[in-house]
C-alpha cells in the first residue's frame, strides 16, 4: 500500500547543530511530497513541497529537504537548528486514486533543542 | 476568505451527545479534507470531499461519524452519541484538486474534549 514512513519518533539536538529528519515513501508513480510542521497548540504549516524538477528543495524557516528517487527518501535538512524550531514534523505524500487525491502522513517526528 | 477557517475551536461535550464541526475552506478550493490528530499521534485522513461529493469516505471510523459539504463550500463533520475516544482535534484542510495539492491549507483545527 502506499504510504510514508518517518522513522524517528523522537530525536534531540542541540542548538546549533545540523538536522536532518528522515522521511521514505512507497508509491508506485512519481510522488508529490510535503514536509509540514506543527509547533505546541499551533496548526500545521507547510514548510516545503516537492512536485518534479530540482530534487533539492528550499523551504521556509532555512530548511530544505532532498528527493532522492532510489532510495525512496525525501529527508529534511537545516544546517543550524534554532531553539524555535522545536516541534512535530510530518512527512506527507499525495496518493492519486482515479479522480481522487488524499494528502497521506506520517506520524512524525518530535523534535527536542538542547540550549 | 483568506485561510481554512473552523469552529468552534474548542467544544466540550459529554459522552453520549452529538456535536457538528464546521469548516470554511479558502474561496475556489473545491477539494476539502477532514483529519484526525488524537494526542501525540499523527493525522488519520477521515474523508475527502471534491465538490460536493465525497470519494473517499474511507477513514471514517464508525457510522457514528458522517460529513457533508453544501454549495462547495462550508462542511460540517458531525459525531453522533460521542465517545470518550472521539477526543481529539479536527483538522480542516483545503485544495485545488486537479494539481494534486498545490497547496492542502489547513485550518486550526477543533478541539474535542467527550467527559
Amino acid at each position: 500500500a502506499q504510504s510514508v514512513t518517518q522513522p524517528d519518533i523522537h530525536i534531540t539536538v542541540s542548538e546549533g547543530a545540523s538536522l536532518e529528519l528522515r522521511c521514505n515513501y512507497s508509491y508506485g508513480a512519481t510522488p508529490y511530497l510535503f514536509w509540514y510542521v506543527q509547533s505546541p497548540g499551533q496548526g500545521l504549516q507547510l514548510l516545503l513541497k516537492y512536485f518534479s524538477g530540482d530534487t533539492l528543495v528550499q523551504g521556509i524557516k532555512g530548511f530544505e529537504a532532498e528527493f532522492k528517487r532510489s532510495q525512496s527518501s525525501f529527508n529534511l535538512r537545516k544546517p543550524s537548528v534554532h531553539w524555535s524550531d522545536a516541534a512535530e514534523y510530518f512527512c506527507a505524500v499525495v496518493i492519486f486514486t482515479g479522480t481522487a487525491s488524499k494528502l497521506t502522513f506520517g506520524t512524525g517526528t518530535r523534535l527536542q533543542v538542547t540550549l | 476568505g483568506a485561510g481554512v477557517s473552523q469552529s468552534p475551536s474548542n467544544k466540550v461535550t459529554e459522552k453520549g451527545k452529538d456535536v457538528e464541526l464546521r469548516c470554511d475552506p479558502i474561496s475556489g478550493h473545491t477539494a476539502l479534507y477532514w483529519y484526525r490528530q488524537r494526542l501525540g499521534q499523527g493525522l488519520e485522513f477521515l474523508i475527502y470531499f471534491q465538490g460536493n461529493s465525497a470519494p473517499d469516505k474511507s477513514g471514517l471510523p464508525s457510522d457514528r461519524f458522517s460529513a457533508e459539504r453544501t454549495g462547495e463550500s462550508v462542511s460540517t463533520l458531525t459525531i453522533q452519541r460521542t465517545q470518550q475516544e472521539d477526543s481529539a482535534v479536527y483538522l480542516c484542510a483545503s485544495s485545488f484538486p486537479s494539481t494534486g495539492g498545490w497547496g492542502y491549507t489547513f485550518g486550526s483545527g477543533t478541539r474535542l474534549t467527550v467527559v
